[in-house]
C-alpha cells in the first residue's frame, strides 16, 4: 500500500524566519496531496493542497511545491509568526480509493 | 457553525461496553469518511461512504466495529466489546465528491478503561 514518510518530526525555528517540511511518498499514481494544520487538542485543518497537474501552489505565507518524478512534496512556510506552531500533517490520497493515508507529523515551534 | 460536527466530543467507557458516535457532515457533502488517531500519529483510515453506501472498510475495522449512513446525511461507528487499544480520537470528514478535499470534525475522544 501507499507508504508517506515525513520529515523533520519536530522543527524549531526563529519567529520571522522559513519553514520547511517534506513527505515522499510510493504510489506513483497518487494526484492529491493536501497538508493539515493541527492544534492542540483541535481538529485537523485544511491549510493548502496541490494536484498532480501543478507544481507549485502558493497561499499567502504558505507555499506547496510538488516533484512527481522524485515522489516528493513540501510544505514551506515564510515569515513565521507564534500563532504557526503546531503539528503539521502531509497527505496523500490513494488513487481511486478516495482515502488519504497520512505522513507521522511535524511538531513546529516557532520561538518568539 | 456549518462544519462537520460530532457527537460526543468525549466518551469515558469500561472494557467490554458499547459506544456509538455521530458524525454529521457539511450540507450537501456527498463522501464521508471516518479516521482513527492516536496520540503522536496522524489520522489512519478506517472507512468511507458515498451517499449511503459504505464502499470501502479498512483491515483496522474489525468485525467489532460498525458504520452506518442511512441516509446518506449523518453517520454512526458502533463500537462492540470495546477494549483499551480502542482509546483513541475518532474523527469523521466529509468531502463534496467534486473536488478531493476532505474537511474534519472536531472528533470524539473515547477512553477506555
Amino acid at each position: 500500500g501507499e507508504n508517506v514518510e515525513q520529515h523533520p518530526s519536530t522543527l524549531s525555528v526563529q519567529e520571522g524566519d522559513s519553514a520547511v517540511i517534506k513527505c515522499t511518498y510510493s504510489d506513483s499514481a497518487s494526484n492529491y496531496f493536501p497538508w493539515y494544520k493541527q492544534e492542540l487538542g483541535k481538529r485537523p485543518q485544511l491549510i493548502i493542497d496541490i494536484r498532480s497537474n501543478v507544481g507549485e501552489k502558493k497561499d499567502q505565507r504558505i507555499a506547496v511545491t510538488l516533484n512527481k518524478t522524485a515522489k516528493h512534496f513540501s510544505l514551506h512556510i515564510t515569515e513565521t509568526q507564534p500563532e504557526d506552531s503546531a503539528v503539521y500533517f502531509c497527505a496523500v490520497e490513494i488513487q481511486g480509493a478516495q482515502k488519504l493515508v497520512f505522513g507521522q507529523g511535524t511538531r513546529l515551534t516557532i520561538n518568539p | 457553525d456549518t462544519g462537520v460536527s460530532q457527537d460526543p466530543r468525549h466518551k469515558i467507557t469500561k472494557r467490554g461496553q458499547n459506544v456509538t458516535f455521530r458524525c454529521d457532515p457539511i450540507s450537501e457533502h456527498n463522501r464521508l469518511y471516518w479516521y482513527r488517531q492516536t496520540l503522536g500519529q496522524g489520522p489512519e483510515f478506517l472507512t468511507y461512504f458515498q451517499n449511503e453506501a459504505q464502499l470501502e472498510k479498512s483491515r483496522l475495522l474489525s468485525d467489532r466495529f460498525s458504520a452506518e449512513r442511512p441516509k446518506g446525511s449523518f453517520s454512526t461507528l458502533e463500537i462492540q466489546r470495546t477494549e483499551q487499544g480502542d482509546s483513541a480520537m475518532y474523527l469523521c470528514a466529509s468531502s463534496p465528491g467534486h473536488y478531493n478535499e476532505q474537511f474534519f470534525g472536531p472528533g470524539t475522544r473515547l477512553t477506555v478503561l
